[in-house]
C-alpha cells in the first residue's frame, strides 16, 4: 500500500518570499500525484497532477511541484507568496489497484502561516 | 454545474441521535467517497462507492452506513452518533475509480457530537 509524509506540520513564511513544502511518498510503481489547498472552511482545491512526462508541473495560483523519483519526493514550490495563499495543503499518491480499492492516499497536511 | 454540494454545513448531535449526511454531485461522476478531517489526521476513508448500487468500506467505516440508489446522490449515515464521530465530513467525487482523475470535494459539514 502507498503512503504519504510531509514532514513540516506548520511553515510561517513573509509574503513575497519563496515557498517551498516537502511530500515524500511511498510506493511500488511510478504513482500519480497531487498537491490540494484547502482555504479555512473549505473543501480541498485540487492545484496541480503528476502522472508521467516532465517531471516539474505548473498549477494552478503560480504554484509549481518537481516529481524527484531518486528521493521518492514531490515538493510544492512558489517563488513569491501572497497573503491569500494561507491555507492547508496537503499531498496525495494515487494508485489505480483495479481491485476495488479507493487508492487514493492524503497525507497528514501542512498549515502555511503568511506574515505580513 | 453545482460540482459537489453537501448538507447541511453545521450540525449538533446528542450522543445516540441518528442523522444522514447528504451529498450530490450533477457531474455524472461514477465515483464517490466520504473522508472524514480530524485535526492531525488528514484526511481518512469512510466509505466509498464506484458506481449506482456499489458501496465499499473505507479506512475507517465503523459507525457509518452508505447507500447508492442514483449516480447523483451518496448519503452518510450515522446510526448511533458517538463523541468520537465529532469531526469535519468531505464528500468527494471523481469521474471513475481511475486516480488519475481529478478529485472534487464538497464544502464539507462540521459534526458535533454532544
Amino acid at each position: 500500500a502507498q503512503s504519504v509524509t510531509q514532514p513540516d506540520i506548520h511553515i510561517t513564511v513573509s509574503e513575497g518570499a519563496s515557498l517551498e513544502l516537502r511530500c515524500n511518498y511511498s510506493y511500488g510503481a511510478t504513482p500519480y500525484l497531487f498537491w490540494y489547498v484547502q482555504s479555512p472552511g473549505q473543501g480541498l482545491q485540487l492545484l496541480l497532477k503528476y502522472f508521467s512526462g516532465d517531471t516539474l508541473v505548473q498549477g494552478i495560483k503560480g504554484f509549481e511541484a518537481e516529481f524527484k523519483r531518486s528521493q521518492s519526493s514531490f515538493n510544492l514550490r512558489k517563488p513569491s507568496v501572497h497573503w491569500s495563499d494561507a491555507a492547508e495543503y496537503f499531498c496525495a499518491v494515487g494508485a489505480y489497484s483495479g481491485g476495488g480499492a479507493d487508492g487514493l492516499t492524503f497525507g497528514k497536511g501542512t498549515h502555511l502561516i503568511i506574515q505580513p | 454545474n453545482a460540482g459537489v454540494t453537501q448538507t447541511p454545513k453545521f450540525q449538533v448531535l446528542k450522543t445516540g441521535q441518528s442523522m444522514t449526511l447528504q451529498c450530490a454531485q450533477d457531474m455524472n461522476h461514477e465515483y464517490m467517497s466520504w473522508y472524514r478531517q480530524d485535526p492531525g489526521m488528514g484526511l481518512r476513508l469512510i466509505h466509498y462507492s464506484v458506481g449506482a448500487g456499489i458501496t465499499d468500506q473505507g479506512e475507517v467505516p465503523n459507525g457509518y452506513n452508505v447507500s447508492r440508489s442514483t449516480t447523483e446522490d451518496f448519503p452518510l449515515r450515522l446510526l448511533s452518533a458517538a463523541p468520537s464521530q465529532t469531526s469535519v465530513y468531505f464528500c468527494a467525487s471523481r469521474l471513475d475509480r481511475g486516480t488519475y482523475n481529478e478529485q472534487f470535494f464538497g464544502p464539507g459539514t462540521r459534526l458535533t457530537v454532544l
